[in-house]
């Protein structure tokens, strides 16, 4: 069965500082991979995705993953946090039935500290 | 990337009732997806919504209790059937971007409080 954990409730980080917020998957087949964000009172925002290709993905705000197919791991990083980056973060796979379903992790909140 | 309008953003519902959630899309699209965030919780696959078929539903949904109305490719609607303070969440509606890059759209979601 498709799984995605994010084995971190919260993550806290003080600005300026690199963060990373962990995520890993189990799935049959090749893992199509999301992250999106989610800020208060507003829907879900696309971040970035891994199809296929370079294992560093870069997305929007800055923000990168490493698609690591060893370790089935996908975690999301930047190299300096912003207080504005503080929100809620979910990890996402797709169903490999395809027709872009994806099963959501449990989210794992960012909290940047000035 | 498609804009996606939900109606109504939030409301507070009586234990028993039932309410409609609206789902417009500036752009045709073959797709729709109903997501269910319950309080604190990751988001849960409720149904996909095909026009001019049944919707589909994951396991643990079902029709008498989301009915679902794909009318025409930009619109549907999700109905919360019989409500109890367990339905308190946000509801979210989705769709498969236009440029085919594998990525769903959001709505910004609609969030029920069943009293």
């Amino acid at each position: 069965a498709q799984s995605v954990a994010q084995p971190e409730d919260q993550v806290n980080v003080a600005e300026g500082n690199p963060l990373t917020v962990k995520c890993t998957y189990s799935v049959s087949g090749n893992p199509y991979l999301f992250w999106y964000v989610q800020y208060p009172n507003r829907g879900l925002q696309f971040l970035l995705k891994y199809i296929t290709g370079d294992n560093l993905v870069k997305g929007s705000y800055g923000f990168e993953a490493e698609f690591n197919k060893s370790q089935t791991s996908f975690h999301l990083k930047k190299p300096s946090a912003l207080v504005s980056d503080s929100a809620l973060y979910f990890c996402a796979v797709r169903f490999s039935g395809g027709y872009n379903k994806l099963i959501f992790g449990a989210g794992t909140r960012l909290a940047v500290h000035p | 990337s498609a804009v996606i309008s939900q109606k109504p953003s939030r409301d507070i519902c009586q234990r028993g009732t039932s309410l409609t959630i609206q789902c417009q899309v500036d752009s045709q699209v073959t797709m729709m997806f109903w997501y269910r965030q319950q309080p604190g919780q990751s988001l849960t696959l409720i149904a996909t919504a095909n026009q001019g078929s049944e919707a589909t539903y994951e396991s643990g949904f079902v029709i008498d209790k989301f009915p679902i109305s794909r009318p025409n490719l930009t619109f549907s609607t999700l109905t919360v059937s019989n409500m109890s303070p367990e339905d308190s969440s946000i509801y979210l509606c989705s769709v498969v971007d236009n440029s085919g890059a594998n990525v769903l759209t959001f709505g910004a979601g609609s969030r029920l409080t069943v009293l």
